[in-house]
Parts: structure tokens; sequence; C-alpha cells
């Protein structure tokens, strides 16, 4: 299925927790992103890895935090610092120098609510 | 800066009349565009890019550079077109691709 998982695909988060958000693939894609979706806003991306052990920032990374290491593996940690954490979270990744040709692969998202 | 406009946030378009969804860029090298759409409860997947001059269920764009745009088109709509529709940039390098706002289209029976 599309080879992007993403889970869960709804999460619950109570003020001052961290949690995190889950994103494996199976395409061997070097490349791995996070953005945020909220309406009106269209995708804004947070952080974004093109190697295994490296990762960028991307227009929107405070409060959150990432990690890669392992090439199928890029989960997003959305920390008690993010001031407005409930969006739609979504994954994607490209083969690295194919992504003008090819575009991204995304995953089917995760919902992140603050209760 | 990379930048992508869509100046829509919503357009409603009856069954069978043209649709013409807007995307301006900003962008000071060579480009290369895409569309996106998100069908309800469906994953983000990619419509057409610019570079292999695709016509997917019915829709095409063409890159005007002169206009900096790359405006999608479809001569009638279908109801099963309604959706979100993102129009996205990449530039040169490894840069990441950068989104509009979207628009929403929703096409009337």
């Amino acid at each position: 299925d599309g080879g992007i998982t993403q889970s869960p695909k709804y999460l619950f988060r109570k003020e001052g927790q961290n949690v995190t958000l889950s994103c494996e693939q199976n395409l061997n894609h070097d490349a791995m992103y996070w953005y945020r979706q909220d309406p009106g806003q269209g995708l804004r991306l947070i952080y974004y890895s093109q190697i295994v052990n490296d990762f960028q920032k991307g227009d929107i990374a405070e409060g959150y935090s990432v990690s890669r290491e392992k090439k199928e593996s890029f989960p997003l940690t959305v920390t008690s610092a993010q001031k407005n954490p409930t969006a739609f979270y979504l994954c994607a990744s490209s083969r690295l120098g194919g992504q003008r040709n090819y575009g991204y692969t995304f995953g089917s998202g995760t919902r992140l609510t603050v209760v | 800066a990379q930048r992508v406009t869509q100046p829509e946030k919503l357009l409603s378009v009856f069954k069978g009349a043209p649709v013409e969804l807007k995307c301006n860029y900003s962008y000071s090298g060579s480009p290369e565009l895409f569309w996106y759409v998100q069908y309800s409860r469906q994953r983000l997947q990619l419509l057409l890019r610019h570079i292999s001059r695709e016509s997917i269920k019915g829709f095409t764009a063409d890159l005007n550079k002169g206009e900096t745009s790359f405006h999608l088109k479809k001569p009638f709509a279908q109801e099963e077109d309604s959706a979100m529709y993102y129009c996205a940039l990449i530039g040169w390098g490894n840069t990441p691709l950068v989104f509009g706002k979207g628009t929403r289209l929703s096409v009337i029976a």
C-alpha cells in the first residue's frame, strides 16, 4: 500500500506531553519529509532528511524534533514547546535527485489533537 | 525565495463546465512544477507534472514562464473532480517541494 506508512492515524495529546508520530517507507527512497497541513495554510515543511543521521529544519521547525537512524524511518516528535500542535501531519519521501522528475510519495497522514 | 500562490481558496463550478485552477510561482531559476490532488479521505497524490507533459483524468497544465503561471485546466468538470488541489514547485538541487495553500474545487451536479 503506497510504500509509506504513517501511524497512528489519530493521536490525542494532553497539554505538556511530547508525542511521536511514526513514518516508515519501503520505497528505498533517500529523502524523507514532514509537512503540517492546516486549513487555508496548505502544506508547510517542518523537517526533512536526505541521508541517514542528517536532517534540516524546514519553515516551521520550532517545537518539533526528528531523527533519522535508519533509511526507512523518519519519526517526528511534537514537543510541549509546540504552541499549537493540533493539525494533520503528512510524511513524504522521494528519490534524491529524482524529485524534479517524480515529485514525492505521501503517507496517509496522522491527525493530532490536543485535549 | 521560492513561492507558490493559489489565489482561490474555493472554486465552485457546474458539472460539464470548464475548470481553471490558477497557480502562480516565484522562483529566480527554472523550476519544475506539479499539481497534487487530495480527494476526501484519501492521501495526497500526484496529479500531473510539468516535465512529463501528461494529461491525467482530462486535466492539463501549461507552464507559462513569461507570466510565471502553471494553471490547471479541464474542459468539462465531473463530480468526481471535487477535491483539494495543490500546486507545488521544486527548484534546482535537492531543495524541498514548496506548496501553495491549495484550492478546493467543488463540482455541482
